[in-house]
C-alpha cells in the first residue's frame, strides 16, 4: 500500500518569514491534494497536482510536485497567523478499485508567532 | 449549500452503548467516505461508499458498520463503543463513481467532524 511521510512534522515560525512543508511518497504519485486544518474543524481542499514538475499558487502557497512524481512541497511565503493549523497531504490510490480512496500523511502541525 | 455536514459534534458514550454517527452531502456526489483521526496517526479509512447501496471495508473497519441510506446520507454505526474508538470522526464526499483513476474528481469534501469520547 502507499505510504506517506510529511516533514516536519511540526513547525514554529515568527509571523512573516517563509517556510515549506514536504510530502514524499514511497509509490508514483497519481494525484497529490494538499489539505489545510484548523484546530477542531474539518480539512479544507487547497490544492491537487497531478503532472510531473507541475506548480500551483494560492495567495501566498504554492505546492509543487518533483518530475519524478514522487515527492511534493507546499511553500508559505510571508507567513500569517491566519496560515496556522494543520497540513496534511494525500495521495489517490493507483488501482482499478480505487474509487477515489486516498491516503494521507500524518500531517504537519504550523504554529506561526505574531 | 451546505457542503457536508455532520451530526453530532461531541457525544461521550460509555463502553458497550451504541451510537451512529450522521452525514449527509448536497453536492450530488457519488462516493462518501468515514474517517477517524487519532493523534500522530493522520487520517484512516474506515469504510466508504462508492455509490447508493454499495459500502466497502477501508483500512480500519472493525468494530464499525455503514449504511449508505441514499446519494445524500451515510451513516457511521458504533454497536458496542470501546475506548479504543475514542477520536475525532470525519465524513467526505467525491465526484467519483468509477473505479479507476479519475483525477480531479478525487478531490474530497470534508465535514467539521464530530469528537467521540468512549469512557
Amino acid at each position: 500500500s502507499q505510504e506517506l511521510e510529511q516533514s516536519p512534522q511540526s513547525l514554529i515560525v515568527q509571523e512573516g518569514k517563509n517556510l515549506t512543508i514536504n510530502c514524499t511518497s514511497s509509490k508514483t504519485l497519481y494525484g497529490l491534494y494538499w489539505y489545510k486544518q484548523k484546530y477542531g474543524e474539518g480539512l479544507i481542499f487547497l490544492m491537487m497536482l497531478q503532472k510531473g514538475g507541475e506548480e500551483k499558487s494560492h495567495e501566498k502557497i504554492t505546492a509543487k510536485l518533483d518530475e519524478k512524481k514522487q515527492q511534493s512541497s507546499l511553500h508559505i511565503t510571508a507567513s500569517q497567523p491566519s496560515h496556522a493549523g494543520i497540513y496534511l497531504c494525500g495521495a489517490a490510490n493507483a488501482g482499478g478499485t480505487s474509487y477515489g480512496k486516498l491516503t494521507f500523511g500524518q500531517g504537519t502541525i504550523l504554529t506561526v508567532h505574531p | 449549500n451546505a457542503g457536508v455536514t455532520q451530526t453530532p459534534k461531541f457525544q461521550v458514550l460509555k463502553t458497550g452503548q451504541s451510537m451512529t454517527l450522521q452525514c449527509a452531502q448536497d453536492m450530488n456526489h457519488n462516493s462518501m467516505y468515514w474517517y477517524r483521526q487519532d493523534p500522530g496517526m493522520g487520517l484512516r479509512l474506515i469504510y466508504y461508499s462508492a455509490s447508493e447501496g454499495t459500502t466497502d471495508k477501508g483500512e480500519v473497519p472493525n468494530g464499525y458498520n455503514v449504511s449508505r441510506l441514499n446519494k445524500r446520507e451515510f451513516s457511521l454505526r458504533l454497536e458496542s463503543a470501546a475506548p479504543s474508538q475514542t477520536s475525532v470522526y470525519f465524513c467526505a464526499s467525491s465526484e467519483v463513481s468509477a473505479g479507476g483513476l479519475t483525477p480531479g474528481k478525487e478531490t474530497q469534501y470534508f465535514g467539521p467532524g464530530t469528537r467521540l469520547l468512549v469512557l
